[in-house]
Order: C-alpha cells, then sequence, then structure tokens
C-alpha cells in the first residue's frame, strides 16, 4: 500500500540551527501539509501547498518556516533558526487530487530543539 | 478556540464489547469528518470518514455516527480488540481545495483482555 515516508525518524539539534524535515508524499497525490504534535498537545495544521505554492498556512507557520517541492518527489519542511518551542513531532501529509478527501499521514520527524 | 473537541479523554472498554468515541465540533462550515488511531511516535492512520451528506458510515468493525443539529459525531468499534488501544482523533474540514484539517485532541482507548 502506498505510504507517505519521512526523513529523519529523529533529529536533535541546537538553539538557532537550520532543519530541514524531508517527506515524500504518495506518487499520485497532488495536495501536501505539513502538520505538528508538541508533546501531549493535539495535531496542528502548519502548511498546505498545491501546485508548487503555499495555499494555506497557519499563524504557526511565520517567517522561520519555509516549504518546497525541489523536484518531483520530495516535499521539504525548513526552519531556518530553531527554538526550543519547536521541539514537536512533524507530520506530512499527502491527498488526491479529484474530490479525494482523505489525507494520508506519513510516520512522522521528531525534531529535539536544545 | 477549539472548533473540535473531545471530551473524554480516555476509555476502557472490556474486549468484545462496544467502544463509542465521541466527538463534537463547533463550526457549521464543516464538511468532511475523519478519525484516526494513532500510536505513540507514529503517525496518524487513517480509519473512516463521513461527508456531511450522511449520517452514517460503517466499515467493518467501524462505524461513524453524524448529528449534524448536535454538531456531534461518534466512533463505535464493535467488538473491541486489545489491538485496537491507542489514541483516536477526530478531525474535520471545510472541505474546498486546502481541505485542511481541524484536530481533536484525542481519547486514549484502553482495550482490556
Amino acid at each position: 500500500e502506498p505510504e507517505v515516508t519521512q526523513t529523519p525518524s529523529h533529529q536533535v539539534t541546537q538553539m538557532g540551527q537550520e532543519v530541514i524535515l524531508r517527506c515524500v508524499p504518495i506518487s499520485n497525490h497532488l495536495y501536501f501539509y505539513w502538520y505538528r504534535q508538541i508533546l501531549g498537545q493535539k495535531v496542528e495544521f502548519l502548511v498546505s501547498f498545491y501546485n508548487n505554492e503555499i495555499s494555506e498556512k497557519s499563524e504557526i507557520f511565520d517567517d522561520q518556516f519555509s516549504v518546497e517541492r525541489p523536484d518531483g518527489s520530495n516535499f521539504t519542511l525548513k526552519i531556518r533558526s530553531t527554538k526550543l518551542e519547536d521541539s514537536a513531532m512533524y507530520f506530512c501529509a499527502s491527498k488526491e487530487s479529484g474530490g479525494g478527501n482523505t489525507i494520508y499521514f506519513g510516520e512522522g520527524s521528531w525534531l529535539t530543539v536544545v | 478556540d477549539q472548533q473540535v473537541k473531545q471530551n473524554s479523554p480516555s476509555l476502557s472498554v472490556q474486549e468484545g464489547r462496544i467502544s463509542i468515541l465521541n466527538c463534537d465540533y463547533t463550526n457549521s462550515m464543516f464538511d468532511y469528518f475523519l478519525w484516526y488511531k494513532k500510536y505513540p511516535a507514529e503517525g496518524p492512520t487513517f480509519l473512516i470518514s463521513i461527508s456531511s451528506i450522511k449520517d452514517k458510515n460503517e466499515d467493518g468493525r467501524f462505524t461513524v455516527f453524524l448529528n449534524k443539529s448536535a454538531k456531534h459525531l461518534s466512533l463505535h468499534i464493535v467488538p473491541s480488540q486489545p489491538g485496537d488501544s491507542a489514541v483516536y482523533f477526530c478531525a474535520a474540514s471545510e472541505g474546498g481545495a486546502t481541505n485542511k484539517l481541524i484536530f481533536g485532541t484525542g481519547t486514549l482507548l484502553a482495550v482490556q483482555p
């Protein structure tokens, strides 16, 4: 069964460092998302991406965050200068177009900022 | 602003019995609802969904009921199995191209053998 894959599964980084989280969405999907879950809290929407541009972003997704689809398969989330409060599980997700409503999630990348 | 609420943080059920997980929402623009199952340190796994034009959707042991007037949905698992033990998240979307999901806070289901 096709799945969303994410790397790395866990990353520890120093505060202020740049981090790139990578994702390979399901191959025939055209809508891509990043969500995050801070420990003990609910899953929160960060950003959606379609047709090579951001279609919607939340208040969390400030100027420190960016997304990119550098080639036909990868979808990345970059955090330019990490803060302690960026420590969370980051989930990539994707959805097919043409009326499909179900969003499928990857296994997550656990980011720890120290 | 909690648009999607799961008021029961945990639920314990005996194996073989019915598990009922509840979810309430406030945004009347939501038109698609989903249930996800999640284990610690893993991504949410899609279970079942329902469109606002329906009031029930069934898939094997899982049934989702939607009461639009009450802005309430529930997930029934019958019969419950120990492998069902996980955190269950209710999620909703307003539709449209983005379809971003708004998640509830989750309910930890423990199915006792």
